[in-house]
C-alpha cells in the first residue's frame, strides 16, 4: 500500500506561538512530499515541495520563514507554523507520492490560531 | 501555468441516478490525472489514478475517462448512494515526482 500517517488532526494555539505537523509515510520511502493548505470551500493550494535531505521549495507568495519545513528522514517531514496568527488558521494536509499508486494524502491537520 | 476547473461546482442529486462529473485542464502535457474524494473536515481519498497513456480506470461503480488531447476527464458514478455525498476533486500532475494541481471540486449531495 502507499499510506500516510499526519499528526496533530486538529490543534489550537494562541496567537505567537508556534505548531509542528509531522506527516510520515508508513510503508514506503518518500523521498519528496507536498504540503498544501485548503482554506473553507477552496480547493487545495500547494505551499512547498519537501525533499530529503536538502531544502525545501516554496511556492510563490509561501514565507520559507514562516512555514518551516524540515523532512530529515525518507518517511518523515515536518512543517512548523511559526509566530502563528489568525490568519493562519487553515486545514493543512501532506501528501507523498509512490510509483503506480498515485498521490497519497495524509488526513489533514484544522489548525486554529485564536 | 495549469489550471484545472471542475463543473458542476455543486450537485444534488436523488439516490440511484447515475451522474457525470467533469473536469478540464488548460496543459494536455500532464503525466497522469488523479480523481479524489474528500468528506467534510477529511483528508483526501483516492478514487482513481489514470496515467497519461490511458483512456480510463474503472472501480466498483465508479470509471473515469481521460482525453488528454481536449484536455478533459469525467468521473462516472453508477446508482449513486447517500453514502457518495461528499467533494470530489481532479488533480493533475505535470510530471513524475511533480505536485499535484487541483480543481475547487464539485460537492455532491445524494438524497435518500
Amino acid at each position: 500500500g502507499a499510506v500516510v500517517s499526519q499528526h496533530p488532526s486538529r490543534v489550537i494555539c494562541k496567537s505567537g506561538t508556534s505548531v509542528k505537523i509531522e506527516c510520515r509515510s508508513l510503508d514506503f520511502q518518500a523521498t519528496t512530499m507536498f504540503w498544501y493548505r485548503q482554506f473553507p470551500k477552496q480547493s487545495l493550494m500547494l505551499m512547498a515541495t519537501s525533499n530529503e535531505g536538502s531544502k525545501a521549495t516554496y511556492e510563490q507568495g509561501v514565507e520559507k520563514d514562516k512555514f518551516l519545513i524540515n523532512h530529515a528522514s525518507l518517511t518523515l517531514s515536518t512543517l512548523t507554523v511559526t509566530s502563528a496568527h489568525p490568519e493562519d488558521s487553515s486545514f493543512y494536509i501532506c501528501s507523498a507520492v509512490r510509483k503506480s499508486y498515485g498521490y497519497t494524502f495524509g488526513s489533514g491537520t484544522r489548525l486554529t490560531v485564536v | 501555468k495549469q489550471e484545472v476547473t471542475q463543473i458542476p461546482a455543486a450537485l444534488s442529486v436523488p439516490e440511484g441516478e447515475n451522474l457525470v462529473l467533469n473536469c478540464s485542464f488548460t496543459d494536455s502535457a500532464i503525466y497522469n490525472l488523479q480523481w479524489f474524494r474528500q468528506d467534510p473536515g477529511k483528508g483526501l481519498t483516492s478514487l482513481l489514478l489514470i496515467q497519461s497513456s490511458q483512456r480510463e480506470q474503472t472501480s466498483g461503480r465508479l470509471n473515469a475517462s481521460l482525453d488528454k488531447s481536449s484536455g478533459r476527464s469525467t468521473l462516472y458514478i453508477a446508482a449513486s448512494q447517500p453514502g457518495d455525498s461528499a467533494t470530489y476533486l481532479c488533480a493533475v500532475s505535470g510530471d513524475s515526482g511533480y505536485a499535484l494541481n487541483f480543481g475547487k471540486g464539485t460537492s455532491l449531495l445524494v438524497t435518500p
